[in-house]
């Protein structure tokens, strides 16, 4: 079984230009999360949906990140414009609606310079 | 707001126990997860503990005390391959599948 894919897997940009990324979850997982994770700390949850909807997006900094999961399977996360403050390690999880366990993809190490 | 308590670093030999020790301030909490990243990897799923009590899984353990808001993973025959950081996770009963991540614990095992 193909675990949680994630693309790109490093991502180096300029400060002020966007970026987006990319995640496609384990089939059959309703749950999609999208996390970020920062040198030394644990993954801090940026947006949780359930299918095709957004149902916790409150750490989501809203002026410059953006998500979708527009037909409930595969998301895509974007930041525009990239700050050097979001230089970080982007990582999508899946599970099952109401599993204990979330599944976690390779990540996506972003650099802003 | 939640907080989690886990130490920043722990050493120790192959072949020996370690434990992890996780102390949470939550509110709504509905259970507590541990997490295993090695360094450029994904994080993954060691162990889930929503009762009082002991689960075991194959060398590992994970403990959980709701009266002390206080769990704990425990390592036994350590092994090289067991070098990686550790996070406790607590699950939030008013958004069930939503994780708070600790810091975590990087444990270093020495030949």
């Amino acid at each position: 079984e193909a675990g949680v894919v994630q693309s790109p897997r490093y991502k180096i940009i300029e400060k002020k230009q966007p970026v987006a990324f990319w995640c496609n979850p384990i089939s059959g997982h309703n749950t999609l999360y999208w996390y970020r994770q920062n040198l030394g700390q644990g993954p801090e949850l940026l947006i949780r949906y359930e299918n095709e909807e957004a149902v916790d997006d409150s750490q989501l900094p809203k002026d410059r990140f953006s998500a979708e999961r527009l037909k409930g399977v595969d998301s895509t996360l974007k930041i525009q414009p990239a700050e050097l403050g979001d230089s970080a390690v982007y990582l999508c999880a899946s599970s099952f609606a109401g599993g204990d366990e979330q599944y976690f993809g390779p990540g996506t190490r972003l650099t802003v310079t | 707001g939640q907080s989690l308590e886990q130490p920043s670093e722990v050493t120790a030999v192959e072949g020996a126990i370690v434990q992890i020790n996780c102390t949470y301030q939550t509110s709504g909490f509905y259970g507590l997860s541990w997490y295993q990243q090695h360094d450029g990897g994904a994080p993954t799923f060691l162990s889930y503990n929503a009762l009082d009590g002991l689960e075991e899984t194959g060398r590992f353990s994970s403990f959980l005390s709701r009266s002390d808001s206080y769990g704990y993973l425990l390592l036994q025959e350590l092994q090289m391959k067991d070098s990686a950081s550790y996070f406790c996770a607590v699950r939030l009963s008013g958004s069930a599948r939503q994780l708070t991540f600790g810091s975590g614990t990087q444990l270093t095992v020495l030949p």
